[in-house]
C-alpha cells in the first residue's frame, strides 16, 4: 500500500530536548516536504526536498533541519524545541514535477512544554 | 512570492445548502489542485485541474479554474454531515506546491 509514516504520532517534550520525527515513503518520490498546520493559518512549509541531498527553506524554517540522505526518508529535527513549535505536522511526498499529487502523512501532533 | 488565499475561513450550513470556496493567486498559475482535510485526519487530494476555463465534477462537488488561471472555486450542492472538513486549494507556478489557508465548512443537521 503507498503510503508515507511519520512517527511518533503523538509526542509530549521540554524545552530543550533535542526531538526528530521520523518520516519515510513508499512510493520512490524524489519530492518531500514537512509543513506545520496551526489553527487560521494552514498549512506552512517548513522545508522541503527535490531529492536526495537537496533541502531548501520553505515559508517558517527557523527551528527546524532535515537531512535527506536516502530517498525513501526525511526526518525534520528540531534541535532545542521551544513552546511556539507545539503544533500539527504533515510530511509529504509526491513525484518531482508540476501537477502531481502530494501525498501525506497521517499527522505528528507535537507539544513543548 | 507566490500567494494563494482562500475565502472564506469558515462556513457553517445547513444540511441541504450549498456551499463554495474561492481561491485567488497573485500569480498566474500552471495547475491548481484541491485537498479536503476531515476532523483530526489529514489532507487528501480531491481533485487537479489544468486548463484555463476548466470545469471538473465529482458527484456533487464542481470545480472550477479561472479563464486567467488566477483563481478557482468547489462548489458543493446540497451539503451532507460527510462533506464536514477543511477544503484547500494548493496552486503550483513558478515555485513549489503554495496551499491556500483553508475554509472549514461545519455542517448543522
Amino acid at each position: 500500500e503507498a503510503q508515507v509514516t511519520q512517527n511518533p504520532r503523538y509526542l509530549i517534550t521540554v524545552t530543550g530536548k533535542k526531538l526528530t520525527v521520523t518520516c519515510s515513503q513508499n512510493m520512490n518520490h524524489e519530492y518531500m516536504s514537512w509543513y506545520r498546520q496551526d489553527p487560521g493559518l494552514g498549512l506552512r512549509q517548513i522545508y522541503y526536498s527535490m531529492n536526495v541531498e537537496v533541502t531548501d527553506k520553505g515559508d517558517v524554517p527557523e527551528g527546524y533541519k532535515v537531512s535527506r540522505k536516502e530517498k525513501r526518508n526525511f526526518p525534520l529535527i528540531l534541535e532545542s524545541p521551544s513552546p511556539n513549535q507545539t503544533s500539527l505536522y504533515f510530511c509529504a511526498s509526491k513525484l518531482s514535477g508540476s501537477g502531481n499529487t502530494i501525498y501525506f502523512g497521517e499527522g505528528s501532533w507535537l507539544t513543548v512544554v | 512570492g507566490q500567494q494563494v488565499m482562500q475565502i472564506p475561513q469558515y462556513q457553517h450550513v445547513q444540511e441541504g445548502e450549498d456551499f463554495t470556496t474561492y481561491c485567488n493567486s497573485s500569480t498566474t498559475l500552471s495547475n491548481i489542485q484541491w485537498y479536503k482535510q476531515r476532523p483530526g485526519g489529514h489532507p487528501v487530494f480531491l481533485i487537479q485541474l489544468v486548463k484555463s476555463g476548466e470545469v471538473k465534477k465529482q458527484k456533487r462537488l464542481t470545480f472550477q479554474f479561472g479563464e486567467a488561471k488566477k483563481n478557482s472555486s468547489l462548489h458543493i450542492t446540497a451539503t451532507q454531515t460527510t462533506d464536514v472538513g477543511t477544503y484547500f486549494c494548493a496552486g503550483s507556478g513558478n515555485t513549489p506546491l503554495v496551499f491556500g489557508k483553508g475554509t472549514r465548512l461545519s455542517v448543522i443537521a
